[in-house]
């Protein structure tokens, strides 16, 4: 079965740091694109970011929102993708969704991982 | 940056025809996916590339495109159909969703 089972959520202090891992399985991790896409309480979906395959270097591209303060990065042999999110602020509070990209033609999301809850809070 | 604009809700009938349009500029250059959020639950696929249907996606769900505007189109809707519909293209680079449709079936 292919699925995304994702750790690391909780509740942290504004200017801290949280990881979130997102653990792949049932398919080849190593050759698909991941994003990851958060959701803030009561409002719609918003892309955070991805990161490409090997085949692509693993180039990251990510929202204005969070560039320069979230990192993702992917570890294929633990078929495990990475959101490194550092200087939190409150608006960052929201559940964060990693997913599978397809990236023929176009890019798109085809499995989801259940979400992690972050809060961002003193 | 790149917009879509969906209505914030639509309202259907039990066994009817729901529409969902999702617009952009210059939307008919670009391939359209479809999501549905049902509550508290992650997102799922349920149309890619402007019409296709992945597996598992009942033939209900119906994707096309004209001009600047896309639709998801929900054949004899179900209660099991309410949630949030997100469209989302790729451009520049970048993910964009639009800010979803919440169908409530009546």
């Amino acid at each position: 079965e292919v699925q995304l089972v994702q750790s690391g959520g909780g509740l942290v202090q504004p200017g801290r740091s949280l990881r979130l891992s997102c653990t792949a399985s049932g398919f080849t991790f190593g050759d698909y694109a991941m994003s990851w896409v958060r959701q803030a309480p009561g409002k719609g979906l918003e892309w955070v970011g991805f990161i490409r395959s090997k085949d692509y270097d693993g180039a990251t591209q990510y929202a204005a929102s969070v560039k320069g303060r979230f990192t993702i990065s992917r570890d294929d042999f633990k078929s495990i993708a990475y959101l490194q999110m550092n200087s939190l602020k409150t608006e960052d509070t929201a559940v964060y969704y990693c997913s599978r990209v397809r990236t023929r033609v176009s890019f798109y999301m085809d499995v989801w991982g259940k979400g992690a809850t972050v809060t961002v809070s003193s | 940056s790149f917009e879509l604009t969906q209505p914030l809700s639509v309202s259907v009938a039990l066994g009817q025809t729901a529409r969902f349009t999702c617009g952009g500029s210059n939307i008919g250059s670009k391939n359209v996916h479809w999501y549905q959020q049902k509550p508290g639950q992650a997102p799922v696929l349920v149309i890619y590339r402007d019409y296709n249907r992945p597996s598992g996606i009942p033939d209900r769900f119906s994707g096309s495109k004209s001009g600047n505007t896309a639709t998801l189109i929900i054949s004899r809707a179900q209660v099991e159909d309410e949630g949030d519909y997100y469209c989302q293209v790729w451009d520049s680079f970048t993910e964009v969703f639009g800010g979803g449709t919440k169908l409530t079936v009546l």
